[in-house]
């Protein structure tokens, strides 16, 4: 089973910030990994596929980088609708799938 | 648009049952491949199970196998989750997601999510 690492755990940050999220993988998944966001009481969101694609109406302000082991995802400039939290998934090597445990991020 | 909801959930004892659906519209069900996930209380997300879009494949995370099985209904658009010998580690909120892309197993990604419905295991 593949283990996905996120950090941190938890965020606090400004409105107009930009922001980092880091997901790192137990052995190499290549490009086969996708972002979602779940905000408390509805369905999580896909953001991200194929560690750099953006899904079909995900604005420009969140990016996905990295390759192998290491991911990220950033959003340029922080709105007050992005707190939530942030999870990673690989599906490079499946069943099964997994998850990071996320990184919750609040909005100061 | 695209649209999955799901329902079945509720309080039950350690040991019972409980048969989970997921009604879906708003696209072909029947040529895309689905999967149950859940959120335990303060955890994150973990894959439950999976059913190929024809139905002819299923996988299974090892903490359910044996006691979970998925099944779907083309004819009435419905995903199902029938859960056996329910344990507390089981108390979660389940969600029903459609894989990215048609036909085969399609992609490891998922792009529609339902709310999800909270199975409760308590004596």
């Amino acid at each position: 089973e593949i283990v996905m690492t996120q950090s941190p755990a938890t965020l606090s940050v400004s409105p107009g910030q930009r922001v980092t999220l880091s997901c790192r993988a137990s052995q190499s998944v290549y490009s086969n990994l996708a972002w979602y966001q779940h905000k408390p009481g509805q369905a999580p969101r896909l953001l991200i596929h194929g560690a750099s694609t953006r899904a079909a109406g995900v604005p420009a302000r969140f990016s996905g980088s990295g390759s192998g082991t290491e991911f990220t995802l950033t959003i340029s400039s922080l709105l007050s609708e992005d707190f939530g939290v942030y999870y990673c998934q690989q599906y490079n090597v499946w069943p099964p799938l997994t998850f990071g445990e996320g990184t919750r991020l609040d909005i100061k | 648009q695209v649209q999955l909801v799901e329902s079945g959930g509720g309080v039950v004892q350690p040991g019972g049952s409980l048969r989970l659906s997921c009604a879906a519209s708003g696209f072909t069900f029947k040529n895309y491949a689905m999967h149950w996930f859940r959120q335990t209380p303060g955890k994150g997300l973990e894959w439950v199970a999976f059913i190929r879009f024809d139905g002819t494949n299923k996988f299974y995370a090892d903490s359910v196998k044996g006691r979970f099985t998925i099944s779907r209904d083309d004819s009435q658009n419905t995903l199902f989750l029938q859960m056996d010998s329910l344990s507390l580690e089981d108390t979660a909120v389940f969600y029903c997601a459609r894989a990215a892309g048609t036909f085969s197993y399609g992609a490891g990604w998922f792009d529609s999510w339902g709310h999800g419905t909270l199975v409760t295991v308590s004596s």
